[in-house]
């Protein structure tokens, strides 16, 4: 059961700067848990992507950075690559669950 | 080397049972929270259950009362006993590390290293 609600896709030109938003509540991005995003190319495992908001891991290139407001957060990609289609998951912690939720998750294709 | 390799994986019957064992190599499973998270054919990710680095235990609604998480800290490994399974069980299931880092107020609950997954499919 998702519980952070995302974009089912997102599309853009290389080199454009795409958003992908993440929809939370109260009890998980709005109670102050942070939010993370994972990559999850065709046929792979997820890998993480951003940690904390805005905080990438090493190799991660500062094409990809996060940021919050209020009860809902956002993955920014800036000079899109053909390289970037893949699907994309937000993920926090909640309160009401006791436990990890991820978002719906966003395909992105690179026209 | 950071890793975790899942295994156990297979075709069950429904409300049959099967035991998941993740091995961890390159840090203690002891050390950090550990999570199974699961991706049903063609779906998103849906997260199934975590062990905290302190023993204590939290499951997904859906597979509360059916599914049990434990750590073996001599063999470094994770394992998810899976009970009365259902169809809509079957999926991908990744074993994954958190590291159990302290934010300003709550620990940051990310992922950071995932294994390859484990594929569970029950049908009749």
């Amino acid at each position: 059961q998702s519980v952070l609600t995302q974009p089912p896709s997102v599309s853009g030109a290389p080199g454009q700067r795409i958003t992908i938003s993440c929809a939370g509540t109260s009890s998980n991005i709005g109670a102050g848990y942070d939010v993370h995003w994972y990559r999850q190319l065709p046929g792979t495992a997820p890998e993480l992507l951003i940690y904390a908001y805005n905080t990438r891991p090493s190799g991660v290139p500062d094409r990809f950075s996060g940021s919050r407001s209020g009860t809902s957060a956002s993955l920014a990609i800036t000079g899109l690559q053909a390289e970037d289609e893949a699907d994309f998951y937000c993920q926090s912690y909640d309160s009401s669950l006791s436990g990890y939720v991820f978002g719906t998750g966003t395909r992105v294709t690179v026209l | 080397e950071v890793r975790l390799v899942e295994s156990g994986g297979g075709l069950i019957r429904p409300g049959g049972s099967l035991r998941l064992s993740c091995a961890a190599s390159g840090f203690t499973v002891i050390g950090n929270h550990m999570n199974w998270v699961r991706q049903a054919p063609g779906k998103g990710l849906e997260w199934v259950s975590v062990i905290y680095s302190d023993g204590g235990t939290s499951y997904a609604d859906s597979v509360k009362g059916r599914f049990t998480v434990s750590r073996e800290y001599p063999k470094n490994t994770l394992d998810l006993q899976m009970n009365n399974l259902r169809v809509e069980d079957t999926a991908v299931y990744y074993c994954v590390r958190d590291p159990g880092r302290l934010g300003t107020h709550y620990y940051y609950y990310y992922m950071d290293v995932w294994g390859k997954g484990t594929t569970v499919t029950v049908s009749s």
